[in-house]
């Protein structure tokens, strides 16, 4: 299995512009998270999905932040526009709890948004 | 809600020495792993551990649940070894999945 696949790896952008991340999870995988690591913050959930339904968006920050899951394979979280206070490392996990999964969350590679 | 503590913040080693890192937590959770994140920036999965003890070559864990703590064990330090081990617990309320993180442990393994 290739794991989370993340794109892109890397990303700068000016503010006020939109910015789209995206995630594919591991294949059979039922539980997709977004979460973000910044140094004053550390990590933190903004949204996770289950069956592509969003479930918990308590941690979005602001409305400027949206998620969506289309399908089983692919999920995107945009900020529109974006501020210099966004630049963090976004990272998506995903984990399975159905047919006795435990719900061990592996984690993409992450990208890192820098917003000038 | 659940906190979430880790020690030592930081921790320097000459290769070759062992090391306990600890990880406390405030109320009893249904998962709880142990990844480290390597120098350039990837979350690795080290360990699925709610309780009981794993090992895994030169590292284990141990958590004791009834206590609310997990150690993890890392003996003949390597130079890869460095960055930072990041605790994270669910607390699987109201069918919420997420994991907390503590503020990580920042080792640094020196030749």
């Amino acid at each position: 299995d290739a794991g989370v696949i993340q794109s892109p790896r890397h990303e700068v952008t000016e503010m006020g512009q939109e910015v789209t991340l995206r995630c594919k999870p591991i294949s059979g995988h039922d539980y997709l998270f977004w979460y973000r690591q910044t140094m004053m913050r550390g990590l933190e959930l903004l949204i996770y999905f289950n069956n592509n339904v969003p479930i918990d968006d308590s941690g979005m920050p602001e409305d400027r932040f949206s998620a969506k899951m289309p399908n089983a394979s692919f999920s995107t979280l945009k900020i529109q526009p974006s501020e210099p206070r966004d630049s963090a490392v976004y990272f998506c996990a995903s984990s399975s709890i159905l047919a006795g999964g435990n719900n061990e969350q592996f984690f993409g590679p992450g990208t890192r948004l820098t917003v000038l | 809600g659940i906190q979430v503590e880790q020690s030592p913040p930081d921790l320097i080693l000459q290769e070759g020495a062992n090391s306990t890192l600890r990880c406390n937590f405030s109320d009893s959770v249904n998962n709880l792993q142990w990844f480290h994140q390597n120098p350039w920036g990837q979350l690795i999965n080290l360990f699925y551990i709610p309780s009981g003890t794993k090992q895994n070559g030169r590292l284990s864990a141990t958590t004791v649940a009834t206590e609310r703590y997990s150690l993890l064990y890392i003996s003949s330090s390597q130079t890869t070894d460095s960055g930072v081990y990041f605790c994270a617990v669910e607390k699987r309320m109201d069918s919420s999945y997420k994991l907390i993180f503590g503020s990580g442990t920042r080792l640094l393994v020196r030749p």
